[in-house]
């Protein structure tokens, strides 16, 4: 069972609230991932790292930040949601031993904007 | 244009039956091909990796195949059980830089019925 934590599970929240969708991991992990899912559509990356104080933009335009101050935490920011922002966010880790390793995901964090 | 195409988009089938779900793919250059499974409301969890060179790959009672001659992958479960249900999802990943893309299919729902 992979060790990678999403908090929160679910969150609905009105429109203009901040909110940080939390990630952690505790397999020492150098890349972290963040994906976002919808219903019946596939992943879609949004942001990722390759170790502390790297973090990159994914191929899918995202309002959200992320910050990567530890090895084992990743987390996403939205400085003002929107209800064009509901969707299932996925987190993910890979270690550093191959070009595309083992990908580890979170349980995802369903974010409802009303 | 890198693309993952997963057949079909859904199944039903009852307990204790086989079945075979497919996956076309144009990704290039190849570096491996990942079936996960994702309960609803959870996060993909990693059934089998195979890279250029493998053929078949076994996890349990389920059998992944790859042709990277016609780029197909196909996965087979065998004696189904309800806990089956969920939704396959194939990943690509191309060796075209060091994160080693990930494409992602939009995977077939299986509903196994008692």
């Amino acid at each position: 069972e992979a060790d990678i934590y999403q908090t929160p599970r679910y969150l609905v929240i009105g429109t203009g609230k901040k909110i940080t969708l939390e990630c952690s991991q505790t397999m020492g992990h150098d890349k972290m991932y963040w994906y976002q899912q919808d219903p019946g559509m596939e992943l879609h990356l949004i942001h990722y790292s390759y170790g502390v104080n790297s973090t990159e933009k994914g191929d899918l335009s995202s309002e959200s930040t992320v910050s990567r101050i530890r090895t084992e935490h990743f987390p996403l920011t939205l400085e003002s949601a929107r209800p064009s922002h509901t969707s299932q966010y996925l987190c993910a880790s890979s270690d550093r031993t191959s070009t595309a390793g083992e990908l580890f995901f979170g349980e995802g964090s369903r974010l409802t904007v009303l | 244009k890198n693309q993952v195409e997963q057949s079909p988009q859904s199944l039903i089938i009852l307990e204790g039956k086989n079945c075979t779900l497919q996956c076309n793919y144009t990704v290039s250059p190849f570096s491996n091909l990942r079936w996960y499974k994702q309960d609803t409301g959870r996060g993909p969890v990693s059934l089998t990796i195979m890279t250029f060179s493998e053929n078949t790959k076994s996890n349990g009672r389920y059998t992944a195949t790859l042709d990277a001659d016609t780029k197909q992958s196909s996965l087979h479960i065998t004696a189904s059980q309800l806990s089956d249900s969920a939704s396959y999802i194939c990943v690509v990943s191309d060796r075209g830089s060091t994160l080693g893309r990930l494409y992602f299919g939009r995977g077939t729902q299986l509903t196994v019925w008692p």
